[in-house]
């Protein structure tokens, strides 16, 4: 298994303004992913990051909004740049066990409130 | 792309009851995964079940790959066995899509 934690754990923000999600495992993992949960809804993937490379956006998710960065295999950050209202979701990072399985794993969250 | 769906989208059932859930997919897929989102929004994965049968204690899950469905069995249950179900597939490159999940309320 895989542990994993986020800061912030929540955060309540300005319109207009950024913040940057950290996720930190205990273990090196080649892939960490990155999803969002709109209120009452499901998750929804952003994009997944390889160290060392770009991340791979899925379809409406854009780098000028969402940057993501890898600097190694046990830690990335999420941006989420220029909020509204729109982007209040619970900010969530996964990665795979690997090891023959592959069982995801998923940090606690980062429940963002834009006002 | 691959489609999930869940059923029933809610369920309110008292303290000691059985549940099934289900979770249909529309394609063939590499693996299936059963998580519970707690109230205050963890998700615990709960079950890696490409196909099969497995067990946990009071849960279950079972998955038909060759007709694309996999059910999560939830006997005697508990209230803190409230939350989100969530079944979610493998698309490729470790990549899951998830359903739009089961909200389950047990009430005591």
């Amino acid at each position: 298994s895989a542990v994993i934690s986020q800061k912030p754990s929540r955060d309540i923000c300005q319109r207009g303004t950024s913040l940057t999600i950290q996720c930190q495992v205990d273990s090196q993992v080649t892939m960490m992913f990155w999803y969002r949960q709109q209120p009452g809804q499901s998750l929804t993937l952003i994009a997944t990051a390889n160290q060392g490379s770009e991340a791979t956006y899925e379809s409406g998710f854009v780098i000028d909004k969402f940057p993501i960065s890898r600097p190694n295999l046990t830690f990335s950050t999420l941006t989420v740049s220029n909020m509204s209202p729109e982007d209040s979701s619970i900010y969530l990072c996964s990665v795979t066990a690997g090891g023959g399985t592959d069982t995801q794993y998923f940090g606690p969250g980062t429940r963002l409130t834009v006002l | 792309g691959i489609q999930v769906e869940q059923s029933p989208p809610d369920l309110i059932l008292q303290e000691g009851a059985n549940s099934t859930l289900r979770c249909n997919f529309s394609d063939s897929v590499n693996n299936l995964q059963w998580f519970h989102q707690n109230p205050w929004g963890q998700l615990i994965n709960l079950f890696y079940i490409p196909s099969g049968t497995k067990q946990n204690g009071r849960l279950s899950a079972t998955t038909v790959a060759t007709e694309r469905y996999s059910l999560l069995y939830i006997s005697s249950s508990q209230t803190t066995d409230s939350g989100v179900y969530f079944c979610a597939v493998d698309v490729g490159d470790d990549k899951i899509i998830f359903g739009k999940g089961t909200r389950l309320h047990i009430l005591p």
